[in-house]
């Protein structure tokens, strides 16, 4: 199974300031996606951002972002203009393929706890 | 919009009960996972099916099984709870770019 570090257990951020969550991750594969799923205290998990690989480009969704660095294997979120509602836990996501049939699993890592100060 | 349902929010369980926690889905998706989620140590996978009667273990497999008689659910089952299997429980289904999360169940094995 491939790994994915989250090395930051908890952070917090002013309202309206930026935050940069990281993420790294092991993989042999060359082509696949990125995950950033929130998880706000009412428990839903919901996708944040998606990267695929192949692409150069890093993500953007609306004031979320991604700076993605394919050979360090790393894949940061940055909130820009944080708000009170992005106070979260964040998960950094991997899809791990099973080739049995095509399909993966996915592999998290262990979240980070996000704060938003008023 | 996909929705991915479970059962019950919250349940209370006596060690030694044989509890299912159900989870179906709208979207017609074949791939179908469960996850426990403990404080500290994210999400673990414990079984996952990509298709009707077909399962695969994940990382966390042991007191657990699973049946995907149908397409649109999956059921994971503890056959005898124990204290040790308290826990947030979370279920998803998926495409192959997007995984959509049910809302979890907490039990409590008492």
């Amino acid at each position: 199974a491939q790994t994915v570090t989250q090395s930051q257990p908890e952070m917090s951020v002013q309202e309206a300031e930026t935050v940069t969550l990281s993420c790294t991750y092991d993989t042999s594969e060359s082509d696949y996606y990125l995950f950033w799923y929130k998880q706000p205290p009412s428990r839903q998990m919901i996708l944040v951002i998606r990267q695929e690989a192949y692409k150069q480009q890093n993500a953007t969704e609306n004031r979320f972002s991604v700076n993605f660095q394919k050979a360090a294997k790393s894949f940061s979120l940055k909130i820009s203009d944080s708000q009170l509602g992005d106070a979260a836990m964040y998960f950094c996501a991997y899809p791990d393929v099973f080739s049995g049939a095509g399909s993966y699993q996915l592999t998290f890592g262990k979240g980070t706890k996000l704060s938003v100060i008023p | 919009d996909v929705k991915v349902t479970q059962s019950s929010r919250y349940l209370v369980k006596r060690t030694g009960e044989k509890v299912f926690l159900e989870c179906v889905q709208d979207m017609d998706h074949e791939n179908m996972f469960w996850y426990r989620q403990d404080p500290g140590l994210g999400l673990r996978l414990i079984y996952f099916s990509y298709d009707v009667k077909m399962k695969e273990k994940g990382d966390i497999p042991e007191g657990y099984s699973v049946s995907r008689e149908k397409k649109e659910r999956f059921s994971l089952i503890l056959e005898s709870a124990s204290t040790n299997q308290t826990s947030m429980y979370l279920c998803a289904s998926s495409t192959n770019t997007e995984a959509f999360f049910g809302q979890g169940t907490r039990l409590t094995v008492v």
